[in-house]
């Protein structure tokens, strides 16, 4: 099962910043925080991944509160290119052989004109 | 585009049939995972090759097996097929040893079975 919790759904206005929220209370001291979205009928794209630090790169910011019991990842200027199903998944990173990811359900999210 | 490339693109088979999936990873990218999408829901694991040898299995029974060959590039081979096995199929290419643990997928093999 998937360790983390997402809203089912939720609506951002384009060109407003767009947080999706994830809870990992059970998440482990070796565990990273994944995110992926994937695009109707798409592979899943790769987001942006982190251990306890916020990370930022060209498409997302990711925050993790200093628990790491949860995380947020933050799209800036949302466009209506961004409108997909949002995954946060958690799992051990380091020598990942046999080591695979465990989709929940997700967030998807609607970005309205 | 994520260097990640699955043949065919839509494949429809008959229940009882046999099925192959192709999958070339990135370059560089000598692990492959397979995975199962039935519509509405998130990836399932199938299973995970490295160095040609499985090192990972989900839930899967065994007429799901694979190869995986010395360029790293991977075949997903279904028997027996039943109408439930209709779904997308993705791959997914990673680097695990050269620190790179994010694994990119490809645009996925949809596969009906009537």
């Amino acid at each position: 099962d998937a360790k983390t919790t997402q809203p089912t759904s939720m609506d951002c206005a384009e060109g407003r910043a767009a947080n999706l929220p994830c809870n990992h209370s059970t998440i482990s001291g070796n565990e990273y925080v994944y995110w992926y979205r994937q695009i109707h009928s798409q592979g899943p794209q790769y987001i942006i991944h982190g251990l306890k630090n916020n990370e930022t790169n060209e498409m997302a910011s990711l925050i993790i509160t200093e628990d790491r019991k949860s995380s947020t990842l933050i799209l800036p200027h949302a466009t209506l290119r961004d409108t997909a199903v949002y995954y946060c998944i958690v799992r051990v990173a380091a020598d990942n052989y046999g080591q695979n990811f465990v989709f929940g359900p997700g967030t998807r999210l609607s970005v309205l004109p | 585009e994520t260097g990640v490339t699955q043949s065919p693109t839509h494949l429809i088979k008959t229940r009882g049939q046999q099925v192959t999936l192709r999958c070339s990873s990135q370059s560089g990218h000598n692990t492959v995972s397979w995975y199962q999408q039935a519509l509405g829901q998130g990836p399932q694991f199938i299973f995970q090759y490295y160095r040609e040898e499985e090192n990972g299995r989900g839930n899967f029974p065994p007429r799901f097996s694979g190869l995986q060959f010395p360029n790293y590039s991977s075949e997903l081979n279904v028997n027996a097929l039943e109408l439930d096995d209709s779904a997308l199929y993705l791959c997914a290419s990673s680097a695990p040893g050269q620190g790179r643990t994010e694994a990119f997928f490809g645009q996925g093999t949809r596969l009906t079975v009537v």
